[in-house]
């Protein structure tokens, strides 16, 4: 697509239900990144794929957290059995290998 | 963790002025970059600075990164209202993906 395009992009759901956030980066984007970002902060790195390779998911703060992207292109971010602490914007980017990150709008999740 | 401080924490200026945002950062880079963030949006990457460089120009904005000091500063000159926004510095350290660890940002208020 023309840019990278995220859904929902607003998403509430009550504390221990699982939670699915899409990323659609831009077509000839290799890498795609996925972010966490806490109001009034900056984004911090959960993982990362190289198409459909996940080299580093250091970030992800718990086993609870998971993201796929099993065909190289769309990827998902899977928060299962969250939490209030787990709110947040979760955003998505991806790149061309050049240094240059190019971001989605962003998902916003809020846990009851 | 966020690998960079920025400074200012805010800044208000008016349309016409200056504004200069620093960043300092705690380990060696490859590159640093500077991003914007309009409320609600995604980010928007502005310039980008290698370890190699002292200084970069893109119109109104001019970027130095002194690596001995791991700094670096932003500066808008001829500010604009549109300008408002969030600003992030974040730096690439390598090992791999390019993946970038963001500052905590520095909100821009450009009043008329």
């Amino acid at each position: 697509g023309a840019g990278v395009s995220q859904s929902p992009r607003y998403k509430v759901t009550k504390r221990g239900q699982d939670v699915t956030l899409r990323c659609d980066p831009i077509s000839s984007h290799a890498t795609l990144y996925w972010y966490q970002q806490a109001l009034g902060q900056g984004p911090e790195f959960l993982t990362y794929f190289n198409y459909e390779a996940q080299p580093d998911k250091s970030g992800l703060p718990s086993d609870r957290f998971s993201a796929e992207r099993p065909e190289g292109s769309i990827s998902t971010l899977t928060i299962q059995r969250t939490e209030q602490r787990d709110s947040a914007m979760y955003r998505c980017a991806s790149s061309l290998g050049t240094g240059e990150l190019f971001f989605g709008e962003g998902s916003r999740l809020t846990v009851l | 963790s966020q690998q960079g401080e920025e400074d200012p924490q805010a800044l208000s200026i008016q349309e016409g002025e200056n504004a200069t945002m620093n960043c300092s950062y705690k380990t060696s880079i490859n590159n640093l970059q500077w991003y914007r963030q309009n409320s609600g949006r995604g980010l928007v990457h502005l310039i980008l600075i290698r370890s190699n460089e002292r200084e970069k120009h893109s119109g109104r904005l001019r970027v130095t990164l002194d690596t001995s000091k791991k700094s670096s500063s932003l500066l808008i000159t001829a500010s604009r209202a549109a300008d408002t926004a969030s600003y992030f510095c974040a730096t690439e350290v390598g090992g791999g993906g390019n993946k970038l660890t963001f500052g905590t940002g520095t909100q821009l208020k450009v009043e008329l």
